[in-house]
């Protein structure tokens, strides 16, 4: 496609429940990345995804939080058992190849745990 | 592990004043710098970046940056700022591993 895109763009959901948060990178772009943006906050590295490489994980802030990436392409976040904290926008980024390139962000989704 | 400071939270300055933003960093080996910019209800864009050459680049919009080795920082800088700047800006260095790591942004406020 051409940009990164992310669905939903809004999701309000109760507390306890389990949420899953899309993201279609750029076509062609091997690097993926999860960021959450919380009210005041600058955006928390999540996870980095890198063609078939193991994920760079040490940002999931815990383990209700997890992600994968299918066919090097379309990644999912999934929240479990969310809570309020969680609430935030969640940014998906890609990127193309090794080396120093620049990442492309989506919209966002912005989640709102009740 | 690698971390971006950015020294002011909020900003507000009047059209036509000049715009500074500090960035630091905490890497010791090879970076790779950017400032990017998110307006109001826009997704976040690419203002600059740094990757080799000349330490003075040059983006979008009439903004530049400094790459300062020796003093791990890659300062923003606007000479002249217009009501459309206001925004929050970020600044992000791309360490070995391809980790993306931001600083906590400045959110500026250009008064008209």
């Amino acid at each position: 496609g051409a940009g990164v895109s992310q669905s939903p763009s809004n999701k309000v959901t109760e507390k306890g429940k389990d949420v899953e948060l899309r993201c279609d990178p750029i076509s062609g772009h091997t690097a993926l990345y999860w960021y959450r943006q919380s009210l005041g906050q600058g955006l928390e590295f999540l996870i980095y995804f890198q063609g078939n490489s193991a994920p760079d994980k040490s940002g999931l802030p815990s383990d209700r939080f997890s992600a994968e990436r299918t066919g090097g392409s379309v990644s999912t976040l999934t929240i479990q058992r969310t809570q309020q904290e969680d609430s935030a926008v969640y940014l998906c980024a890609s990127s193309s190849g090794r080396g120093p390139r620049e990442a492309f962000f989506g919209q966002g989704t912005r989640l709102t745990v009740v | 592990a690698q971390s971006v400071s950015q020294h002011n939270h909020h900003v507000i300055l009047s059209e036509a004043a000049s715009l500074e933003l500090g960035c630091n960093y905490s890497y010791g080996g090879t970076v790779n710098l950017f400032w990017y910019v998110q307006y109001p209800g826009q997704h976040l864009q690419l203002l600059l970046k740094y990757f080799s050459g000349d330490p003075l680049v040059k983006g979008i919009k009439g903004f530049e940056a400094e790459f300062i080795k020796s003093k791990f920082s890659f300062n923003l800088r606007k000479p002249s700022v217009q009501w459309s700047d206001t925004a929050e800006y970020f600044c992000a260095v791309l360490t070995a591993g391809n980790k993306l790591t931001f600083g906590g942004g400045t959110r500026v406020l250009v008064k008209p």
